[in-house]
């Protein structure tokens, strides 16, 4: 059974910097391309980035690139989000999600993790 | 970055009814890369569809999927009590994944 359990968030201020992880378990997560999708309170899903399984292929979304690194540690099972330059707008749930063919959607997703962007 | 337009936004129906959800592209979606997620409150997405009509593993055949280039639709041919959530699609048919706004499915 895939499982995915995300941590790290927590409230943070506009401009400072937080690193989440995810923690896999049940498959080989080495084989599988990973991906961030956050959802801000009461609104609807927004892709923020992939990672192949060998981490040679990484894509941001406009909203996030250049302040968010995305990153993983296969020996680990682990997958990494370095936040910075927070933004209040950066306020969701970060959820982590595998992709099962590298082909864009998600079989699994972790129970997410919340980032607080406040003053 | 293709757009995706879902409607209605809210849709009430009863137990035993069929859902017909919609799902509009700003542009044609390559080899039909459109999947369906359920989100019930304060539980992460789950897929249902992908690859525009295919069901993922697990879940029950009143769920499916069809339609091509710009145009789908998710339809559930049999509503239970437990298939009232919000629904979502999403295309992977560019790198850049998108996600449409979501489809409150509500008992009537």
């Amino acid at each position: 059974e895939v499982q995915l359990v995300e941590s790290g968030g927590g409230l943070v201020k506009p401009g400072g910097s937080l690193r989440i992880s995810c923690a896999a378990s049940g498959f080989i997560f080495g084989r599988y391309s990973m991906n961030w999708v956050r959802q801000a309170p009461g609104k609807g899903l927004e892709w923020i980035s992939s990672i192949s399984s060998e981490s040679s292929y990484i894509f941001y979304a406009d909203s996030v690139k250049g302040r968010f690194t995305i990153s993983r540690d296969n020996a680990k099972a682990s997958l990494y989000l370095q936040l910075n330059s927070l933004r209040p707008e950066d306020t969701a749930v970060y959820y982590c999600a595998r992709d099962p063919y590298r082909s864009g959607w998600f079989d699994g997703w972790g129970q997410g993790t919340l980032v607080a962007v406040s003053p | 970055e293709i757009e995706l337009t879902q409607s209605p936004g809210t849709l009430s129906l009863s137990p035993g009814e069929r859902a017909t959800l919609s799902c509009r592209a700003s542009q044609s979606i390559s080899s039909n890369y459109l999947a369906w997620y359920q989100q019930k409150p304060g539980q992460a997405p789950r897929v249902l569809i992908y690859a525009a009509s295919s069901r993922a593993t697990g879940i029950p055949d009143r769920f499916s999927g069809s339609g091509s280039g710009t145009d789908f639709t998710l339809t559930i041919s049999r509503l239970e009590p437990e298939d009232f959530a919000i629904y979502y699609c999403q295309q992977y048919g560019s790198s850049w994944y998108t996600f449409g706004q979501g489809t409150k499915l509500e008992i009537k």
